[in-house]
């Protein structure tokens, strides 16, 4: 009954690889987010959908493609990874794009460790 | 753009005793929400509390509470009785009421509980 979840919660691999991080929620939320914390622990968006449309793209680098294929999934494709790729991903989902009192709901993050 | 700030690194409070935990935010927007997510070791984000820009009240969960103060643009997250599972990293966040569900996360603050 996990509401966000992530696959995969460990992910290593060497500098160069293309890497992906798959996200879904079962809460029928119509947003869904990537954020990134970085080893001192600030955490960061990356990107946000919103049914399937994509409303926010931060300074990121364009190694970075996120991908909605329905409204329930946001899946990060990441291509070459660079040392400083490492860190601990983390999904999110919320209702409604307008209604902005809606709380996020976090997955339980990927830790991405590039050798 | 809205910062979020949060001066203190690390705190500790001892079993059963009470602490604040502040956060300062920037903004000119008058509509927007704010939170608090409480990290624990296990990584997952967790909603604590949340508050509506709007409402002069303080928001209570439990031994949660905050002091909103809105004209000095801070929102500090006291917590009652501490317990040992409240020792986390404690992250305030910010997001703007209209139309968009950008989340401003601050540095993060960690608290232990000491028995």
């Amino acid at each position: 009954d996990t509401a966000v979840s992530q696959t995969p919660k460990y992910l290593v691999t060497q500098m160069g690889n293309d890497k992906s991080i798959k996200c879904e929620q079962n809460l029928g939320h119509d947003t869904m987010y990537w954020y990134k914390q970085d080893s001192k622990k600030f955490l960061k968006i990356m990107f946000s959908y919103n049914n399937k449309e994509l409303i926010i793209n931060e300074t990121v680098p364009n190694r970075f493609s996120p991908k909605s294929p329905d409204k329930a999934h946001l899946n990060l494709h990441i291509n070459s990874l660079e040392l400083g790729d490492s860190a601990v991903y983390f999904c999110a989902s919320s209702q409604g794009r307008i209604l902005g009192d809606q709380p996020q709901h976090f997955g339980d993050g990927t830790r991405l460790s590039i050798l | 753009a809205q910062t979020v700030t949060q001066s203190q690194p690390e705190m500790s409070v001892q079993e059963a005793e009470t602490v604040t935990l502040s956060c300062t935010y920037d903004t000119s927007e008058n509509n927007y929400y704010l939170f608090w997510y409480k990290q624990p070791p296990s990584r997952q984000m967790i909603l604590v509390i949340r508050q509506e820009a709007y409402k002069q009240q303080n928001a209570t969960e439990n031994r949660f509470s905050v002091n909103f103060q809105k004209a000095a643009k801070s929102f500090s997250l006291k917590i009652s009785d501490s317990q040992l599972g409240d020792t986390a990293m404690y992250f305030c966040a910010f997001m703007k009421g209209s139309n968009n569900n950008d989340m401003r996360f601050g540095a993060g603050t960690r608290l232990t509980v000491k028995p």
